[in-house]
């Protein structure tokens, strides 16, 4: 069965620094993992993906995950962490069946304090 | 940018009741997803849909909830009798493939409160 982890529930980071949010990850075959990001009240948007190809991935808002296949981790990075970044991020890996839905870890809130 | 759009953006209904979640997806995206969020509680699948049928669905989507394309913009969610616990965020997505290659856009949610 696919499944995602995140380990943290929360991340602290002050303003500037670089942050982490962690990401492990279960699959059959080739994963095709996601990030999103949900501000309060608000839907979860894409922020990356990895399918295949360079380990290390760039998105929206200056993020990049970084794809290790030995630790089966997915994890999210930005060099310089902005008080707007505060929100919730999830990982997601897309399911093996014809719907392709997904399967998102527990989610883990970043907070970045000036 | 297309966004994916949903009606209500807030519910509140009464045990046995029955509600209607609405959405608009993205105009050229063939495939439709319903999740749901539990209050502090991770993003679960509950069906998807493609060609007005249904492709996959959880043990959530029991026959309490059904899901219909009534006509080429909208996809609905419909409760047929309202438990407590349906009470959580329900968000629509879309994609444009099925393929495990392409991304899922989700909406802003509706947030049901089951009284």
């Amino acid at each position: 069965a696919q499944s995602v982890a995140q380990p943290e529930d929360q991340v602290n980071v002050a303003e500037g620094n670089p942050l982490t949010v962690k990401c492990t990850y279960s699959v059959s075959g080739n994963p095709y993992l996601f990030w999103y990001v949900q501000y309060p009240n608000r839907g979860l948007q894409f922020l990356l993906k990895y399918i295949t190809g360079d380990n290390l991935v760039k998105g929206s808002y200056g993020f990049e995950a970084e794809f290790n296949k030995s630790q089966t981790s997915f994890h999210l990075k930005k060099p310089s962490a902005l008080v707007s970044d505060s929100a919730l991020y999830f990982c997601a890996v897309r399911g093996l069946d014809q719907g392709g839905k997904l399967i998102f870890g527990q989610g883990t809130e970043l907070s970045v304090k000036p | 940018e297309p966004e994916v759009t949903q009606t209500p953006s807030h519910q509140v209904t009464q045990m046995g009741q029955e509600v209607i979640l609405r959405c608009v997806p993205i105009s050229n995206h063939l495939y439709f997803y319903w999740y749901r969020q539990i209050l502090g509680q991770k993003v679960e699948f509950l069906v998807s849909f493609y060609n007005n049928e249904i492709s996959e669905k959880s043990e959530i989507f029991d026959d309490q909830f059904s899901v219909e394309r009534p006509d080429g913009s909208n996809f609905t969610l419909k409760i047929r009798s309202t438990k407590l616990e349906d009470s959580a965020m329900y968000f629509c997505a879309s994609s444009r493939s099925w393929l495990r290659t392409y991304e899922q856009y989700f909406g802003p949610g509706t947030r049901l409160t089951v009284t």
